[in-house]
C-alpha cells in the first residue's frame, strides 16, 4: 500500500504549457508539502498546507499554485512552464501532533518534470 | 534552524559499520538532529532523530556528543542497498508544519 503517491511519475512538456502534478496520502496526516529537487540535487521546500490551509510559502514564482481539496490531497499547478522548472518534485506529508514523538515527514516517489 | 556540515562522500565495505559524521556547532537547546536518506531516484526516507541521548532503531544508531555540536549516524552492518545520500538536518519542534532544510548531504557508497 502506497503511503504517499504522486502522478504522473514522468512529465515531459513544452515551454509555455500549463501542467498539474497530483499528490495523495493515505496516512491520515493533516500536513502536506511540496519540495523541488533541481539538477544539482538540492532539495528545497516550496509549499506546505495544514488542514487545507497554506502554512509555508517559500519564494516561489506565482506561476506555481498549490491546491488542497482535502487533507489527503495536495496538487501543484504550474502555469506557463519555463525551462528552469525542469526538476524532480516531491510531495511529503506529516502529522505534527502527538501521534509521533516529533514530526516525521514521509515523501512520495517524485515527479520528474522536463520542460523542452 | 542550525546549519550542518557533512563530508561530501564516503565509502564503506559491505558488512562493515558505516559511520557518517555531522557537525552542527550552532545547534540550540531545543533543536533535534534528524537523519534522512535518499536512495537514487527515490524520495527521501526518514532514518532516525534525537535530542541529546543516543538513539537506536531498526535502521541505525545515532550518537550525539555531550556538547551536542556533532553527531554520528551508524549503520551497523551496511548492505549494498544502503548506498544513498544521507542528510543530517537540525531543527526545532514548533507545532505545525515545519520545513526540512536539506544540505548537500553525504553520498555513501557501499562496496561489495
Amino acid at each position: 500500500d502506497t503511503a504517499v503517491s504522486q502522478t504522473p511519475k514522468y512529465l515531459v512538456t513544452q515551454m509555455g504549457n500549463d501542467k498539474s502534478i497530483k499528490c495523495e496520502q493515505n496516512l491520515g496526516h493533516d500536513t502536506m508539502y511540496w519540495y523541488k529537487q533541481d539538477s544539482k540535487k538540492f532539495l528545497k521546500i516550496m509549499f506546505s498546507y495544514n488542514n487545507k490551509e497554506l502554512i509555508i510559502n517559500e519564494t516561489v514564482p506565482n506561476r506555481f499554485s498549490p491546491k488542497s481539496p482535502d487533507k489527503a490531497h495536495l496538487n501543484l499547478h504550474i502555469n506557463s512552464l519555463e525551462l528552469g522548472d525542469s526538476a524532480v518534485y516531491f510531495c511529503a506529508s506529516s502529522h505534527p501532533l502527538a501521534r509521533q514523538p516529533q514530526e516525521t515527514q514521509y515523501f512520495g516517489p517524485g515527479t520528474r518534470l522536463l520542460v523542452l | 534552524d542550525a546549519k550542518t556540515t557533512q563530508p561530501t562522500s564516503m565509502d564503506c565495505a559491505e558488512g562493515r559499520a558505516a559511520n557518517l559524521p555531522c557537525n552542527h556547532s550552532t545547534i540550540s537547546g531545543n533543536e533535534y538532529v534528524y537523519w534522512y536518506r535518499q536512495i537514487h531516484s527515490q524520495g527521501p526516507q526518514y532514518i532516525i532523530h534525537g535530542l541529546k541521548n543516543n538513539e537506536t532503531n531498526e535502521m541505525a544508531s545515532l550518537i550525539i556528543t555531550e556538547d551536542r555540536k556533532s553527531s554520528t549516524l551508524i549503520l551497523p552492518h551496511a548492505t549494498l542497498r544502503d548506498t544513498a545520500v544521507y542528510y543530517c538536518i537540525v531543527r526545532g519542534t514548533r507545532q505545525g508544519a515545519q520545513k526540512l532544510v536539506f544540505g548537500q548531504g553525504t553520498r555513501l557508497t557501499i562496496n561489495p
